[in-house]
């Protein structure tokens, strides 16, 4: 089945303790993209990717840190978590940016305390 | 800056009926339109995308695009309960990887959908 997985899907931790949460398609897609949503604040982006290697700024990079050494992972990082990076986290993928739409994975809530 | 507008709604529609969706775009080279619809602590779902000035039907759903009035829309006949949901309108400008800032697809905050049976 042809989808986009993250991990976790729920995470609670403390402010500061480096985390990771994983995305992974299987699409052989080569843009993948971060997305927060806030209520009120709608999707933003947080980084994206054209490729393997390929990796930019979206509208709120701020305290995030992405990669993309495979063309299917696209890791999002957060090295010194605080409580306003609480949010409810997507990772999304398509054949290029746009394209046909974006494939969402399921969604990681974080929160921060 | 490039904005995407779009009612927040709630806007509830009786069961059966006609469900009309919104959205205006300001940048007037916008290539690409999509529509998603987002179930309450669900992730975003495409339901369709249009490229061309007209009517694209898929279904219950038309999509209504005017490149020339800037808004895009979303009709659901026959609306069903199961339709409640927030509907995004994405919109997809030629600027694309230029080294720094955004990749050029830009989301509305969303059209609250409340479909009563």
């Amino acid at each position: 089945e042809a989808q986009v997985t993250q991990n976790p899907r729920y995470l609670i931790t403390v402010t500061g303790k480096k985390l990771t949460v994983t995305c992974s398609q299987n699409m052989n897609h080569e843009y993948m993209s971060w997305y927060r949503q806030d209520p009120g604040l709608g999707l933003r982006q947080i980084y994206y990717s054209m490729n393997v290697e390929v990796t930019d700024k979206g509208d709120v990079p701020e305290g995030y840190k992405v990669s993309r050494k495979e063309k299917r992972n696209f890791p999002l990082i957060l090295e010194s978590p605080s409580p306003n990076q609480t949010s409810l986290y997507f990772c999304a993928s398509s054949l290029s940016v746009g394209g046909n739409g974006y494939t969402f994975g399921s969604g990681t809530r974080l929160t921060v305390v | 800056q490039k904005e995407v507008e779009q009612n927040s709604g709630p806007l509830s529609v009786p069961e059966g009926a006609i469900a009309s969706l919104n959205c205006t775009y300001s940048d007037r080279g916008s290539q690409s339109f999509f529509w998603y619809r987002q179930y309450s602590g669900k992730s975003p779902e495409l339901i369709m995308f249009i490229y061309s000035n007209g009517d694209k039907e898929d279904g219950r759903f038309t999509a209504q695009l005017n490149k020339a009035s800037q808004y895009v829309s979303l009709l659901i006949r026959d609306s069903q309960p199961s339709d409640s949901a927030t509907y995004l309108c994405a919109v997809k400008s030629l600027r694309g990887y230029s080294g720094g800032g955004a990749d050029g697809l830009t989301f509305g905050k969303g059209t609250h959908l409340i479909i009563q049976p």
